[in-house]
C-alpha cells in the first residue's frame, strides 16, 4: 500500500529565517505529487505540482519554491519566511498518467508558525 | 465568482441523524468529483469519488452528482460523533486537470 510522510509535524520559525520542509511517498512509482497550503478557515491553494524528477510547475507567485530531487521525495524550501508564510502545508501525491482523473491522497500536514 | 461553492458552516446535529452537505459549481468542464474528510489538524483523507450523475454509496456514506445543475451533495446516514470534522469537496476539469477544492463545511455530531 502506499502511504506519504511529511515532517516536520510542528514547526515554529522566525521572519527572514529559511525554511525546508519534505515529503516522501513510498509504494509507488513516478507519482504527480503536490504542495498545498492551507490558510485557517480557508480552503486549499495548490503552490507548485511535478510530474517527475526535476519538474516543478509553480501556480502562485511567491516566497516558496519546491524541488524534486529523486522521485518519491518533494521539498518545499524558501530563503526568507515572511508572517504571511505561516499555515498547514500539505503534501499530496496523484497516480501517473492522466492526472486529469487521478484522485489526490494528502500526507499528514506541517504546521508552519512564522513569529 | 469562485469556481466551487460550499458552505462553511459550521453545521451541528445531533446523533443519528442525517447529514447533507453540498457544492455548487460553475464550470461545466468539472468531471470527476470528490469528497475529502479532514479531522483538526490532519492531512484530508479520500472518502467518494465519482464521475458520473446519480449516487454512489458505500457504507453510510452517498454521493450525489447533478451535472445538469452543477450541483454535488454527500449524505452521512446515522450520523456519529466520530464524523466531526471538516468535509471537502473537490472537482477536476477534463480541458485543465487542476483539482479544485471547496472551502468546507465543519461538521459537528453531538452525542
Amino acid at each position: 500500500s502506499q502511504t506519504i510522510h511529511q515532517w516536520p509535524a510542528t514547526l515554529v520559525q522566525p521572519v527572514g529565517s529559511p525554511l525546508s520542509l519534505e515529503c516522501t511517498v513510498e509504494g509507488t512509482s513516478n507519482p504527480n505529487l503536490y504542495w498545498y497550503r492551507q490558510a485557517a478557515g480557508r480552503g486549499l491553494q495548490l503552490l507548485f505540482y511535478s510530474v517527475g524528477i526535476g519538474q516543478i510547475s509553480s501556480e502562485v507567485p511567491q516566497n516558496l519554491s519546491a524541488s524534486r530531487p529523486q522521485d518519491r521525495q518533494f521539498i518545499l524550501s524558501s530563503k526568507k519566511l515572511l508572517l504571511s508564510d505561516s499555515g498547514f502545508y500539505l503534501c499530496a501525491w496523484s497516480r501517473t498518467g492522466k492526472s486529469s482523473y487521478n484522485e489526490q491522497f494528502f500526507g499528514p500536514g506541517t504546521r508552519l508558525t512564522v513569529l | 465568482q469562485k469556481e466551487v461553492e460550499q458552505d462553511p458552516g459550521p453545521l451541528s446535529v445531533p446523533e443519528g441523524a442525517i447529514v447533507s452537505l453540498n457544492c455548487t459549481y460553475s464550470n461545466s468542464a468539472f468531471q470527476y468529483f470528490m469528497w475529502y474528510r479532514q479531522y483538526s489538524r490532519k492531512g484530508p483523507e479520500l472518502l467518494m469519488y465519482t464521475y458520473s450523475s446519480g449516487n454512489k454509496e458505500d457504507g453510510r456514506f452517498t454521493a450525489q452528482v447533478d451535472k445538469s445543475s452543477k450541483y454535488i451533495s454527500l449524505f452521512i446516514r446515522d450520523s456519529q460523533p466520530s464524523d466531526s470534522a471538516t468535509y471537502l469537496c473537490a472537482m477536476i476539469a477534463s480541458n485543465t486537470g487542476k483539482l479544485i477544492f471547496g472551502q468546507g463545511t465543519t461538521l459537528q455530531v453531538k452525542p
